[in-house]
């Protein structure tokens, strides 16, 4: 069964940093992997939805990698702000003949200003 | 806009009663999704539906209901029977030919009073 974890739990950082949040999956046959963006009390947004046959995509001053054989992906955000505190949470598209949606339990981060 | 509504925003339940919670998409997607977010837990799939008039269960289905009558529409009713509902409940669809990442709604959080 598809598992998602997200390292580390909880990250605070001071404006301006540069930083890397990670997540790791366990079974390599996904169709695509997506990041979202949660704020307290809202819903999902989506940041950056990565193919199973791409190596990363990028929007702005996120970057989003994948790498399908080793079970990993990293989401890079550069010259961080206050603005980017929230939760990050990544999620892959099972490669199973549902293809559900399975999400890790986030990266909730914290922009000091 | 194309998006995805969740209404209402805060519902309030007895004990014993059943309430209905309601999602609507206008992005023309052929899949709808219904997710219980609770801290530490991360999100968990309740019901989802790929098709008018067909729906699966997920992981915690019990104490759920849900029907798709239109494809606009996946209204997910929480019974009597789901003894712990306080939860941040999410609502999403997405395209059944997995192409593209999901959308989500801004999310509905029950509490039983």
């Amino acid at each position: 069964k598809q598992e998602v974890t997200q390292i580390p739990a909880a990250l605070s950082v001071p404006e301006g940093e540069n930083l890397v949040l990670n997540c790791s999956f366990t079974d390599s046959a996904i169709y695509n992997l997506q990041w979202f963006r949660q704020d307290p009390g809202k819903g999902l947004t989506s940041l950056l939805l990565i193919q199973s046959s791409q190596r990363e995509q990028t929007s702005g001053r996120l970057n989003a990698s994948l790498d399908k054989s080793s079970g990993r992906s990293t989401l890079y955000i550069a010259a961080s702000q206050p603005g980017d505190s929230a939760t990050y949470l990544c999620a892959v598209r099972d490669g199973g003949s549902q293809g559900n949606l399975i999400f890790g339990k986030g990266t909730k981060l914290s922009v000091k200003p | 806009d194309g998006g995805i509504t969740q209404s209402p925003k805060y519902l309030f339940r007895k004990e014993g009663q059943n309430v209905t919670l309601s999602c609507e998409q206008n992005l023309n997607h052929d899949a709808m999704y219904w997710y219980r977010q609770d801290p530490g837990q991360g999100l968990r799939l309740i019901y989802y539906s790929q098709i008018v008039n067909d729906f699966q269960k997920g992981d915690i289905a019990e104490g759920y209901s849900v029907s798709r009558e239109k494809k606009e529409s996946f209204p997910l009713t929480v019974t009597s029977a789901q003894k712990n509902p306080t939860a941040f409940y999410l609502c999403a669809s997405g395209d059944r030919d997995r192409a593209y990442g999901y959308t989500f709604g801004s999310g509905t959080r029950l509490t039983v009073v």
